[in-house]
Parts: structure tokens; C-alpha cells; sequence
């Protein structure tokens, strides 16, 4: 099965700061891979994927993401970090379940937290 | 248009009971899907609908029952709740049959407390 790792339960850094949120990889096959990012008490929002092609990955409100196949790596980047980033982050990847469906496999998840 | 509603926000359920979850997209979305969120486990796959007519249990199925009783509606049931299905359900859906490597867009959530 494939699996996602997210090493930090949380991140803090300074509004203005470049942010990294960590994620490494676990797959059989090409690895498929998103972003979501979930405010508080909300749904899951979805930030960016990598299916194929370029390594850097442009998503939504400034987010990108380096696809690293050596270090089996996905880090969400931000140049500029914004108070309002503050959220908790998930990485996912693609999975095939036994019935032949796709599904998403998530990691436990990173709160980032961007103080003044 | 709304993406994915769910309903209701919030539940307060007694060991024993049932309730029923619902879910629906205006997307035309072909796959459906029902997660759990609990702490530091990030999020569970309870049961999936590749296309309507089909369901398909995840990986966390025991005590829940599912429902594609149409293209928009996905509706999740639990028949006795117990304490250990206190969580955050989230329903999705994406665009194709089986879902590929399609985005997953989320529902706003239903939190769930059984007591």
C-alpha cells in the first residue's frame, strides 16, 4: 500500500518567512501526489497535485510543492508566509483500493502556525 | 453552485442509536467517497462509490452502512452507534468513474459525538 509521512506535527514560523511543510513518500508504481489544506472547522481544501512533468508544482494562494523522486520527498513551500496560512496541512497520495477504486491515502497532518 | 453539502454540522448521538449522514454534489461527480477524521490519524476511508449503483467498503468499514442512491447523493449510516465512532465524517467526491488521478473536493464536514 502506498503511504505518506508528515514528520512535524507542527511548523512555526514568522509572517514574511519563507514556510516548509514536510512530506516523504512510500509508493509501488508512480506516485501521485496532493496537497489539502483544512482552516478551522472546515472541509479539506484542495492546494495542489503532481501527476507528472515539472518538479515544481504551483498551487492555489501562493503555495508550491518540490517533487524530489531521490529523496522520495513532496514539501509544500510558500516564498512568504501570511498569519492567514495558519491552518493544518495534509499530504495525500493516490492509492488503488482492493475493489480496483482510487482513493487517497493521507499522512496525521502539520499545523502551521504564522505569528506577527 | 455548492460543491459537496453535508448534513447535518453537528450530532449528539446515545450508544445504541442510529442516524443517518447525508451527503450530495452538484458537480456531476461520478466517484463519492466517506472519510473519518480522528487526532493524529489524519483521515480513513470508510466506504467509496466508484460510479452510481456501486459502493465499495475502505478501510475502516465496520459499523457503517452506505447508500448511492443516486449520481448526487452518498449517504452514510450508522446503524448502532458505539463511542468509538465519535469523529469528524467528510464526504467527496471527484469527476471520473473509480476517480483516477482526479481531486478529491471535500464537504464541509459533519462532527459526531456519541455519548
Amino acid at each position: 500500500a502506498q503511504s505518506v509521512a508528515q514528520p512535524e506535527d507542527q511548523v512555526n514560523v514568522a509572517e514574511g518567512n519563507p514556510l516548509t511543510v514536510k512530506c516523504t513518500y512510500s509508493v509501488s508504481g508512480n506516485p501521485y501526489l496532493f496537497w489539502y489544506v483544512q482552516y478551522p472547522n472546515r472541509g479539506l481544501q484542495f492546494l495542489l497535485k503532481y501527476i507528472t512533468g515539472d518538479n515544481l508544482v504551483k498551487g492555489s494562494y501562493g503555495f508550491e510543492a518540490e517533487f524530489n523522486k531521490s529523496q522520495t520527498s513532496f514539501h509544500l513551500k510558500k516564498p512568504s508566509a501570511l498569519v492567514s496560512d495558519s491552518a493544518l496541512y495534509f499530504c495525500a497520495v493516490r492509492d488503488i483500493w482492493t475493489g480496483g477504486g482510487n482513493k487517497l491515502t493521507f499522512g496525521t497532518g502539520t499545523q502551521l502556525k504564522v505569528e506577527l | 453552485n455548492a460543491g459537496v453539502t453535508q448534513t447535518p454540522k453537528f450530532q449528539v448521538l446515545k450508544t445504541g442509536q442510529s442516524m443517518t449522514l447525508q451527503c450530495a454534489q452538484d458537480m456531476n461527480h461520478n466517484s463519492m467517497y466517506w472519510y473519518r477524521q480522528d487526532p493524529g490519524m489524519g483521515l480513513r476511508l470508510i466506504y467509496y462509490s466508484a460510479s452510481e449503483g456501486t459502493t465499495d467498503k475502505g478501510e475502516v468499514p465496520n459499523g457503517y452502512n452506505v447508500s448511492r442512491l443516486n449520481k448526487r447523493e452518498f449517504s452514510l449510516r450508522l446503524e448502532s452507534a458505539a463511542p468509538s465512532q465519535t469523529s469528524v465524517y467528510f464526504c467527496a467526491s471527484s469527476e471520473r468513474p473509480s476517480g483516477g488521478t482526479d481531486t478529491q473536493y471535500f464537504g464541509p464536514g459533519t462532527r459526531l459525538t456519541v455519548l
